[in-house]
């Protein structure tokens, strides 16, 4: 089976400052992960993804991701928080030894809140 | 919100009534979903299509039916077994070419359904 958790409801950091999502997974091998941005009343953006090689992997709107395999964790980060990141955002996982569909699972969301 | 379009945007239904989602996608993927979003909940996938004339149901497929005739097309019906109705629905779409395990989804922008 394969799952992924998002602890926080909401995260609040201040404009600036670094931020950080917290996304951790559960798979039977080695995971593929994903995170999306949703804005107010709109569909999910892909933001990045993980696949296999360097930890750190980099996405769209300055956000990057570590993947972490021993403490099961993909969690989204950015240096500097701009108020225009307030969004909504999802982590996903997928298990490539579950075969079949290729449906990933995702987390029930984060509401980031960047103040001016 | 890519090369998928949903329509319409908000949808009113009476108890009762069949109301029918449209999603159309011309990026030309094999591969086609609906999902259900409710606050706090995340996504939860009602029906998948990896092909033409073909579909699968997802965690939450009572009450609601599909069709697939052409590539570019998967409607959703919503009919009146669906007790709770009210959402946010979103279709996506993947490409199950090269890389189909790991290949990102496209969201459409959604459709708010109220039931009247």
């Amino acid at each position: 089976a394969q799952s992924v958790a998002q602890p926080e409801d909401q995260v609040n950091v201040a404009e600036g400052n670094p931020l950080t999502v917290k996304c951790t997974y559960s798979v039977s091998g080695n995971p593929y992960l994903f995170w999306y941005v949703q804005y107010p009343n709109r569909g999910l953006q892909f933001l990045l993804k993980y696949i296999t090689g360097d930890n750190l992997v980099k996405g769209s709107y300055g956000f990057e991701a570590e993947f972490n395999k021993s403490q099961t964790s993909f969690h989204l980060k950015k240096p500097s928080a701009l108020v225009s990141d307030s969004a909504l955002y999802f982590c996903a996982v997928r298990d490539p030894l579950r075969g079949g569909s290729y449906i990933p699972t995702f987390g029930r969301g984060t509401s980031l809140i960047v103040h001016p | 919100d890519g090369g998928i379009t949903q329509s319409p945007k908000y949808l009113f239904r009476k108890e009762g009534q069949n109301v029918t989602l449209s999603c159309e996608q011309n990026l030309n993927h094999d591969a086609m979903y609906w999902y259900r979003q409710d606050p706090g909940q995340g996504l939860r996938l009602i029906y998948y299509s990896q092909i033409v004339n073909d579909f699968q149901k997802g965690d939450i497929a009572e009450g609601y039916s599909v069709s697939r005739e052409k590539k570019e097309s998967f409607p959703l019906t919503v009919t009146s077994a669906q007790k709770n109705p009210t959402a946010f629905y979103l279709c996506a779409s993947s490409y199950r070419g090269q890389g189909a395990s790991y290949n990102e989804q496209f969201f459409g922008p959604g459709t708010r359904l109220t039931v009247l």
